[in-house]
């Protein structure tokens, strides 16, 4: 499998811990992006990159949130202190440069903050 | 006003019926439009892409982009049960943003 690819898929963890999501983009992609969904809204942004170098990111993206992608090919998400509201589905995507703005989402990772 | 609105309906239709999906915008500096076709707790993926207005087919699918009416339709020829699913809009291109903005979404059911 060739797509973006996501770990883990589902997560649950009680309020106050600290998750951490994986992302490996499609090979040779060297723009990455996090969104998140909630249940009945369209993926909202939350940051990007261009190889190692996080480019753009939301205001939803609060101190508690910190993405990394040392290398310029995986990435992680990190969630501190987790709430209630985090609960949600973290999809990321990447595109290769010079392809226009589609961009390729991976199958989510699914957060339950209990 | 959102960015982008997008009926969440649900939307029933039987099989073999046309499909009409659309969003409205607000900005005017969106140049890319998108939908994507979203299975239930499956990530998004991509169905169709414009740049700037006019019509793209592909298939069953079809694609309108009217800028001057900041409207965006797809269309969805001989409807098929597997064609049900969440339809998402997104756009972008404001300021050179990489950010996509993506409407509510649409679900749809293809009855047999």
């Amino acid at each position: 499998d060739t797509g973006v690819s996501q770990d883990p898929r589902h997560k649950i963890t009680k309020r106050g811990q600290n998750v951490t999501f994986r992302c490996d983009p499609i090979s040779e992609h060297n723009r990455l992006y996090w969104y998140r969904q909630t249940l009945g809204q369209g993926p909202e942004f939350l940051t990007y990159f261009q190889n190692e170098a996080q480019l753009e990111k939301s205001r939803l993206l609060s101190d508690r949130f910190s993405a990394e992608r040392p290398k310029g090919s995986f990435s992680t998400l990190e969630i501190q202190r987790t709430e209630q509201g985090d609960s949600a589905m973290y999809l990321c995507a990447s595109r290769p440069q010079g392809f226009g703005n589609t961009i390729y989402f991976g199958e989510g990772s699914w957060l339950t903050v209990v | 006003q959102k960015e982008v609105e997008q009926d969440p309906g649900p939307l029933s239709v039987p099989e073999g019926a046309i499909v009409s999906l659309n969003c409205t915008y607000s900005n005017s500096a969106f140049q890319y439009f998108m939908w994507y076709r979203q299975y239930s707790r499956k990530g998004p993926e991509l169905l169709m892409y414009t740049y700037s207005s006019g019509n793209k087919e592909d298939g069953r699918f079809t694609a309108q982009v009217d800028k001057s009416s900041k409207y965006i339709s797809l269309f969805i020829r001989d409807s098929q049960p597997s064609d049900s699913a969440t339809y998402l809009c997104a756009m972008s291109g404001q300021g050179g943003s990489e950010k996509l903005v993506f409407g509510k979404g649409t679900k749809l059911t293809v009855n047999p």
